[in-house]
């Protein structure tokens, strides 16, 4: 069974500061997702990885994919107030192309 | 023009009722989920149906039951409350290929 380990789970920096998020998956997966989830709200979709040595960035934010290390990085660049939120990924196996895992989610606070 | 929405967004009642919540999609996508996220955030799949067809049925107690009278619609019905319910519960929507998930608003389900 696909496990997805995420870490750190709490994250707390200043703004200005780079950071990154890990999400290791246990087993193949074809596809890797990244999504951001603001406090009392849903979980909006970030960025979709497809391929080994996949990279997508938005803004401050920058998602890799080393498939072969079964790794992705979620990678902050100079932190603002604006990307305090619980960030998930979530991978989806080989196997069973219905169902995604999701990792615990690591809480990213900024201060300034 | 809301992607996928869910009703209703608070349930409040008390132990042992029956209650059901509903989920519409208007993005087409032919691929539903409900998902439970617990005081922790932590997010567990629950069940997922394509194009009306259950395809994941993790384990949870009997006493939940979705049901799916079209690709657009995925419904949750929880029999006997429990205070362990207590949780929000999460729709959401995909399309078979691999694309993100498309989550609703959520619904907050708190048990007395």
């Amino acid at each position: 069974e696909l496990k997805v380990e995420q870490n750190p789970l709490f994250l707390s920096m200043q703004e200005g500061k780079n950071y990154t998020i890990y999400c290791n998956y246990s087993t193949t997966s074809d596809r890797l997702y990244w999504y951001r989830q603001d406090p009392g709200k849903s979980l909006e979709s970030l960025f979709v990885l497809l391929s080994n040595g996949a990279v997508k960035q938005e803004g401050r934010l920058m998602a890799s994919l080393d498939t072969k290390a079964r790794l992705s990085t979620l990678h902050i660049t100079a932190a603002v107030h604006d990307l305090s939120a619980t960030y998930f990924c979530a991978a989806r196996p080989d196997t069973n192309a219905g169902k995604s895992t999701f990792g615990d989610g690591t809480t990213l606070t900024v201060k300034p | 023009d809301t992607a996928v929405s869910q009703t209703p967004k608070y349930l409040v009642t008390q132990m042992g009722n029956d209650k059901s919540i509903k989920c519409e999609q208007n993005l087409g996508h032919d691929t539903m989920y409900w998902y439970k996220q617990d005081s922790k955030k932590f997010l567990k799949i629950m069940f997922s149906y394509n194009n009306k067809e259950l395809i994941i049925n993790e384990t949870v107690p009997n006493r939940f039951s979705p049901k799916s009278p079209d690709k657009a619609h995925l419904n949750l019905h929880i029999n006997s409350l429990e205070l362990g319910d207590s949780a929000v519960y999460f729709c959401a929507s995909s399309q078979t290929g691999g694309g993100p998930q498309h989550f609703g608003d959520g619904t907050r389900l708190s048990i007395l």
